[in-house]
């Protein structure tokens, strides 16, 4: 399995605009989490998913943000208006079942200037 | 109360010796609960999970748990210089199976 995938690796952007960062969980997991580090906060947990379904998006800093999951292949993580202080590490984790361990993608480094 | 709690480091080591580094939870209903260890630039990468009280080896890794105390310990036997990192602490509560990392623990082994 190639593991989670997730797109794209490195974004710049002006602030103002829009981004969508991309995840694809490993086949066949039902758990889809996306999570944002930066140095201050560490590894925050923004939105979780079961069964495609959000389950808890409590972390979601602020209404500029949201997040979906269409099917079991595939999530977006949206920003509009992008700020400044949205630059992070964006990761997608994923796993299976509801006791497991969640196994990470690469991130996404996000810089809003 | 932070949820999970992990004391930062940095933790110096030197080559050989025994690493400890631990962690406390703040829910006394989780279940779940793993090691990751995360290099600079990288993802984390999960090293160990636990799920019962007592200890839990996988080559010169160690996880203990004490559901008691709501605490999570992990030994690193014979350390060598690639094990230098962040550890990070991370416990899957039990209702709504949410993931929370503490804010890791940063590793040096000294040669």
């Amino acid at each position: 399995d190639a593991g989670v995938i997730q797109s794209p690796r490195h974004e710049v952007t002006e602030m103002g605009q829009e981004v969508t960062l991309r995840c694809k969980p490993i086949s066949g997991h039902n758990s889809l989490f996306w999570y944002r580090q930066t140095m201050m906060r560490g590894l925050e947990l923004l939105i979780y998913f079961n069964n495609n379904v959000p389950i808890d998006d409590s972390g979601m800093p602020e209404d500029r943000f949201s997040a979906k999951m269409p099917n079991a292949s595939f999530s977006t993580l949206k920003i509009q208006p992008s700020e400044p202080r949205d630059s992070a590490v964006y990761f997608c984790a994923s796993s299976l079942g509801q006791e497991a361990e969640a196994f990470f993608g690469q991130g996404t480094r996000l810089t809003v200037v | 109360q932070k949820e999970v709690e992990q004391n930062s480091g940095p933790l110096s080591v030197p080559e050989g010796a025994i690493a400890s580094l631990n962690c406390t939870y703040s829910d006394r209903v989780s279940q779940s609960f793993f090691w990751y260890r995360q290099y600079s630039g990288k993802s984390p990468e999960l090293i160990m999970s636990i799920y019962s009280n007592g200890d839990k080896e996988d080559g010169r890794f160690t996880a203990q748990l004490n559901k008691a105390s709501q605490y999570v310990s992990l030994l690193i036997r014979d350390s060598q210089p690639s094990d230098s990192a962040t550890y990070l602490c991370a416990v899957r509560d039990s209702s709504a199976s949410k993931i929370i990392f503490g804010s890791g623990t940063r590793l040096s082994i000294r040669p």
